[in-house]
């Protein structure tokens, strides 16, 4: 079963250092996602891409937050000067027609900001 | 306002038994509805879709119940296997394609 990868699995760095998190969308796949979940909380939507473009945001998703798609495959998201808050799990998820049902997510990144 | 809200349990059930777990939504439009299943530290991964006629799949059943606005998980004959946490999840802005979560509820089945 294809499945949408992530990398790193495990992330320290220091606080107001940048941060690149990367994810292999399902190949077929059209819309993209990003969602964090910070220790002990829910799962929460930052952002989706579709056409080269954010197609959504949360407010979560501020100034210090960017994604691209590098090139036919790859699907990043950066943090520009990261904070202790923003120690999470990030995890990538793709569709192939936007439809939430068969939204597949990664295995995540655990990101620790000290 | 939280958009989505369950009881974070913990459910801690025998082998056998039957549990289900509730979750309530606040936004009227929502118009997709789906429950996850998380293991410790894994990705969420979808268990079922939820219909306005109810579904089943196996032993899980899931109902919609747009005048209330919750959404229901049944697990029947509960498997040591079941123990993780449950998701609810909302469309919640018609046309949009992110998912409002609810912080899950913990089920543990216990020998």
């Amino acid at each position: 079963e294809p499945e949408v990868t992530q990398t790193p699995s495990h992330q320290v760095t220091q606080m107001g250092q940048e941060v690149i998190l990367r994810c292999v969308p399902i190949s077929n796949h059209l819309y993209f996602y990003w969602y964090r979940q910070i220790l002990g909380q829910k799962v929460e939507f930052l952002v989706s891409f579709y056409n080269n473009e954010i197609s959504e945001k949360s407010e979560i998703f501020d100034d210090q937050f960017s994604v691209e798609r590098p090139d036919g495959s790859n699907f990043t998201l950066k943090i520009r000067s990261t904070k202790l808050e923003d120690s999470a799990m990030y995890f990538c998820a793709s569709t192939r027609d936007g439809s939430n049902e068969k939204l597949f997510f990664g295995s995540g990144t655990q990101l620790s900001v000290l | 306002r939280k958009e989505v809200e369950q009881d974070p349990g913990p459910f801690n059930v025998p082998e056998g038994a039957t549990v289900a777990f509730n979750c309530t939504y606040s936004n009227s439009a929502s118009q997709s509805f789906f429950w996850y299943r998380q293991d410790c530290r894994k990705e969420p991964k979808l268990l079922m879709s939820v219909y306005s006629s109810g579904n089943e799949d196996g032993r899980f059943t899931a109902q919609l119940n747009r005048a209330s606005q919750y959404i229901s998980l049944l697990i029947r004959d509960s498997k040591l296997s079941d123990s993780a946490t449950y998701l609810c999840a909302v469309n919640s802005i018609p046309g949009a394609n992110n998912l409002f979560f609810g912080t899950g509820t913990r089920l543990t089945v216990i020998p």
